[in-house]
């Protein structure tokens, strides 16, 4: 089945450092990711929608100069949290689009900013 | 607007059933998903659903009723291991997921 990889697992960063995500679809071509954010808890907060070869779309509140996507190539979705803060700690997670219906998830990365 | 309402938590007892509602509104409707997922873990998919009726995937069960906004799972021969939250997600006109808040279902032995 379809494999959307994930990196890294988790990451713990200082305050004001910036923090890249991969996600990387293994045996398939992703036209859009989609990231997500999570807090304990809560359910998946949709932060923005990638198109590879063009600018993410974000969702209302969800600042794009602070959460830079890049969708570079089909295979291949970046998420880089800049000048990150204690309360962007959270449990973020990607995902691919196959055709009209199927959806694959990353396995998740859990970022801790102290 | 757009809304996905789902109980917030379920309890059940191991060996037993149980049935996670979902209701939703949204703008088009392009089929509704249920995923599992488990703490500090992605979702992981269960089931879809397009068409009014039941599908029945192993222990899982999904049903859809389009005209009444309606879904549920169901859950046979819980395990201790089913304990998770069920999200439910329905896709919109545009093809974009609306999530519920999820259900938590605990199993007791």
């Amino acid at each position: 089945g379809a494999v959307v990889s994930q990196h890294p697992s988790w990451v713990i960063c200082k305050s004001g450092t910036s923090v890249k995500i991969e996600c990387r679809s293994l045996d398939f071509q992703a036209t859009t990711m989609f990231w997500y954010r999570q807090f304990p808890k809560q359910s998946l907060m949709l932060m923005a929608t990638s198109n590879e070869g063009s600018k993410a779309t974000y969702e209302q509140g969800v600042e794009k100069d602070k959460f830079l996507i890049n969708h570079a190539s089909l295979t291949l979705s970046t998420l880089t949290v800049t000048s990150a803060h204690p309360e962007d700690s959270s449990f973020y997670i990607c995902s691919a689009r196959q055709g009209d219906y199927g959806y694959t998830f990353g396995s998740g990365t859990r970022l801790t900013v102290v | 607007g757009q809304n996905i309402d789902q109980p917030t938590e379920m309890t059940a007892t191991e060996g037993a059933i149980v049935q996670i509602n979902c209701t939703y509104q949204t703008s088009g409707f392009n089929g509704l998903f249920w995923y599992q997922q488990h703490a500090g873990e992605a979702p992981t998919f269960l089931s879809y659903n397009v068409l009014d009726g039941l599908e029945e995937k192993g222990r899982f069960s999904s049903f859809l009723s389009r005209s009444k906004g309606y879904s549920y799972l169901l859950l046979k021969e819980l395990q201790m291991k089913d304990s998770a939250s069920y999200l439910c997600a329905c896709q919109d006109s545009n093809y974009q997921l609306i999530w519920g808040a999820g259900t938590k279902l605990i199993i007791k032995p």
